[in-house]
């Protein structure tokens, strides 16, 4: 079945460093791939999203580009910032339902 | 538009007990699901509905577990005779199911099972 393998964390990092979060994705046809981000203490929120091969999603700095040929679609961010602290989620949507990988847990410190 | 609320927000319950949550999609959203979060895991998609119709059940939901959308609005997912392993973070999330159709969540129901 469809399914969706990320980095494990957590992702250390220091304020203005790059980011990259992989991200691998198994399913037959052609999945819609999104990015996903949860804050503390909130709920899942979509950061960006991409719905055919070579699209780019973007969002608040972040880019991830749906590569069919290495089936990939890795978060990255040219400078984080503390604010950017959240565990984030991979996800492929082939039909109605989401399927998500198990997040990896960004840590951003000053 | 107030976004998808759930209630309750936490729920502590002993083994065998039964337990219903709520979810209170953005209006006007005709699509409805229901995913389960353990610990360290992404969600896992558990049913949705199209308006009051269940269309898709996971294998994950045994038959303990039951969801309802009687008048295509609010939905409720009960559990029944509750065991240790239900234990997890409950999200709801709805959408318009139109177009690019995003899901939006909910800030989810914390089960703990004693």
């Amino acid at each position: 079945g469809d399914s969706v393998t990320q980095m494990e964390g957590p992702v250390t990092l220091s304020e203005e460093a790059f980011l990259t979060i992989n991200c691998t994705y198994t399913a037959t046809g052609y999945p819609s791939l999104f990015w996903y981000v949860q804050y503390p203490g909130e709920g899942l929120q979509l950061l960006l999203k991409a719905t055919k091969a070579d699209d780019k999603g973007s969002n608040k700095g972040f880019e991830a580009t749906y590569r069919k040929e290495t089936t990939s679609f890795h978060l990255e961010k040219g400078s984080v910032q503390v604010s950017d602290s959240a565990v984030y989620f991979c996800a492929l949507r082939n039909t109605d339902k989401l399927i998500f990988g198990t997040g990896t847990r960004l840590q951003v410190f000053p | 538009d107030t976004g998808v609320s759930q209630n309750p927000r936490h729920k502590i319950t002993k083994r065998g007990q039964n337990v219903t949550f709520r979810c209170d999609p953005i209006s006007e959203h005709n699509r409805l699901y229901w995913y389960r979060q353990t610990l360290g895991q992404g969600p896992e998609f558990l049913t949705y509905f199209q308006n009051e119709a269940q269309l898709e059940k996971s294998r994950l939901l045994s038959d303990r577990f039951s969801a309802e959308r009687p008048k295509g609005s609010f939905s409720t997912l009960e559990i029944q005779r509750t065991e240790q392993g239900d234990s997890a973070m409950y999200l709801c999330a709805s959408s318009s199911g139109a177009g690019f159709d995003e899901q939006f969540f909910g800030p989810g129901t914390r089960l703990t099972v004693l």
